[in-house]
């Protein structure tokens, strides 16, 4: 099945520095990423989607210079967070729709990255 | 207004016995599709059961089946012959406009499930 990697799957990093994660799609060409913010015992929040090739589109709340995405091949996309805060700290996660799937296939999540900032 | 609504933030359930988890959701669209996805605590998203809402028959996979009624915008999944692996936080979420696989998931506030030995 489709498989999107995201590493890495935890981080700590001191507050104001940036940290990147990567997702890539292994098997399939992933023209969409979804990315999402999952505070501790919360629901998965919807942060961004980025298209290949294009600007990514922010959902209301989420600043925009703060976390930045990269989507330039069909196989990765990026998300920085920049001038990291200890608020920043949240469990993020990529998911991507299987372009040959069909309506009934799920998103393809990645494992997450687990981040804290100290 | 919440798109994806589980009442149900924590539940116990015998080993071996079933379990209702409740989803009811809100949209205007006629045409949607519904999701269950199992988090366990290491994070990851397990895809479990899909209902589209043009579907005529519930949706069954193994142990999960989706109680879809469609007039009360409900989707419950009913996990039966509980497991200790079952443990987990379940996830009911919704994409709308059915013809676009590459819409996103709205996701309601999941449901801990704890399988009691």
């Amino acid at each position: 099945g489709a498989v999107v990697s995201q590493h890495p799957s935890w981080v700590i990093c001191k507050s104001g520095t940036s940290v990147k994660i990567e997702c890539r799609s292994l098997d399939f060409q992933a023209t969409t990423m979804f990315w999402y913010r999952q505070f501790p015992k919360q629901s998965l929040m919807l942060m961004a989607t980025s298209n290949e090739g294009s600007k990514a589109t922010y959902e209301q709340g989420v600043e925009k210079d703060k976390f930045l995405i990269n989507h330039a091949s069909l196989t990765l996309s990026t998300l920085t967070v920049t001038s990291a805060h200890p608020e920043d700290s949240s469990f993020y996660i990529c998911s991507s729709p299987n372009p040959t799937g069909g309506v009934r296939s799920p998103l393809h999540f990645g494992n997450g990255t687990r981040l804290t900032v100290t | 207004a919440q798109k994806i609504t589980q009442t149900q933030p924590g539940m116990f359930v015998q080993e071996k016995e079933a379990v209702t988890l409740d989803c009811t959701y809100d949209t205007s669209d006629p045409s949607y599709g519904l999701f269950w996805y199992k988090q366990p605590s290491s994070g990851e998203m397990i895809f479990l059961i899909y209902q589209g809402s043009y579907d005529q028959q519930n949706a069954t996979e193994g142990r999960y089946s989706l109680n879809f009624q469609k007039a009360r915008k409900s989707a419950n999944l009913v996990i039966s012959a509980s497991q200790l692996g079952d443990s987990a936080m379940y996830f009911c979420a919704m994409r709308e406009g059915q013809g676009n696989a590459g819409n996103m998931l709205t996701f309601g506030g999941g449901t801990r499930l704890m399988v009691k030995p």
